[in-house]
C-alpha cells in the first residue's frame, strides 16, 4: 500500500480538550488531503495542504506536513462532541494522479 | 443543489443475485471513483473514470463491473453477488485531474451477501 499508518488508531478525549492525530506516507506526493467520516457513512472533505506548504488551517483545524519525513498531523483545537468521527489522510498515486491512497484512519471519541 | 447520491444505501441479498449499485453525481465531475470499505478499516480503489466511455480498475482486485455512459452516472454491476462481497461501497466524484482537488462522497451503500 502506498499509504502508511495512521496514530493513534483510536483516541478518546473530553470536550474542550485538543485532539492530534499523525498520518504517514510512503511515496512523493503533490499534496495530501483530510477526511472525516461519522458512523461509517460517506467521508467529507476537511482540508488539502500541498507539497509546498508547511502548515494550514480552517477554523478550528491545523494541518501540518513535513515532506522529509513523509508525515502529516491533524490538530483539532476545543473539539466538541460533534467532532466524533473516524479521521483519514489521503494521498494522490505517485505515477497515477487518480488513484487516490486512504490510510487506515483514526477514531477520535469525544466526551461530553 | 449539487450533490452526489448512492442508492439502495442499505442491500440485503442472497448469494447468486445479480446486483447494481447506483452511483449519480449532479456537479458535472468528469471524475468518479468507487471505493470498498469493511467496517473501520481503510478504504481500497476499486473503480475510476476519467470521463464518458473512460474506467479504470483501482488497486484492489474486485469482481465487479463498472459503466460510464453518462457524465452523471456511475453504476457498478456484481454478476453474481457472494457473501465476500459484503461490504460498505463509496462512490466520489472530483473536478480536479490527478487527485489535485477534493473528492466528494456519497452516503454509501452497505451490501450484505446471505
Amino acid at each position: 500500500s502506498q499509504q502508511g499508518e495512521e496514530d493513534p488508531q483510536a483516541l478518546s478525549i473530553q470536550e474542550g480538550e485538543n485532539a492530534t492525530m499523525n498520518c504517514s506516507y510512503k511515496t512523493s506526493i503533490n499534496n495530501l488531503q483530510w477526511y472525516r467520516q461519522n458512523s461509517g457513512r460517506g467521508l467529507v472533505h476537511l482540508i488539502l495542504i500541498r507539497s509546498n506548504e508547511r502548515e494550514k488551517h480552517s477554523g478550528r483545524l491545523r494541518v501540518t506536513l513535513d515532506t522529509s519525513k513523509k508525515s502529516s498531523s491533524l490538530l483539532i483545537t476545543a473539539s466538541r462532541a460533534a467532532d466524533t468521527a473516524s479521521y483519514f489522510c489521503a494521498t494522490p498515486g505517485q505515477y497515477n494522479f487518480n488513484k487516490f491512497y486512504f490510510g487506515s484512519g483514526t477514531k477520535l471519541n469525544v466526551k461530553p | 443543489e449539487a450533490d452526489i447520491y448512492q442508492t439502495p444505501r442499505y442491500l440485503v441479498i442472497g448469494t447468486g443475485k445479480k446486483i447494481t449499485l447506483e452511483c449519480s453525481q449532479t456537479m458535472g465531475h468528469d471524475k468518479m471513483y468507487w471505493y470498498q470499505q469493511d467496517p473501520g478499516m481503510e478504504l481500497h480503489l476499486i473503480h475510476y473514470s476519467y470521463g464518458v466511455n473512460s474506467t479504470e480498475k483501482g488497486d484492489l482486485s474486485s469482481e465487479s463491473t463498472v459503466s460510464r455512459i453518462r457524465t452523471e452516472h456511475f453504476p457498478l454491476t456484481l454478476e453474481s453477488a457472494r457473501p465476500s462481497h459484503t461490504s460498505q461501497y463509496l462512490c466520489a466524484s472530483s473536478e480536479w485531474f490527478g487527485g489535485s482537488g477534493e473528492q466528494f462522497f456519497g452516503p454509501g451503500t452497505r451490501l450484505t451477501v446471505l
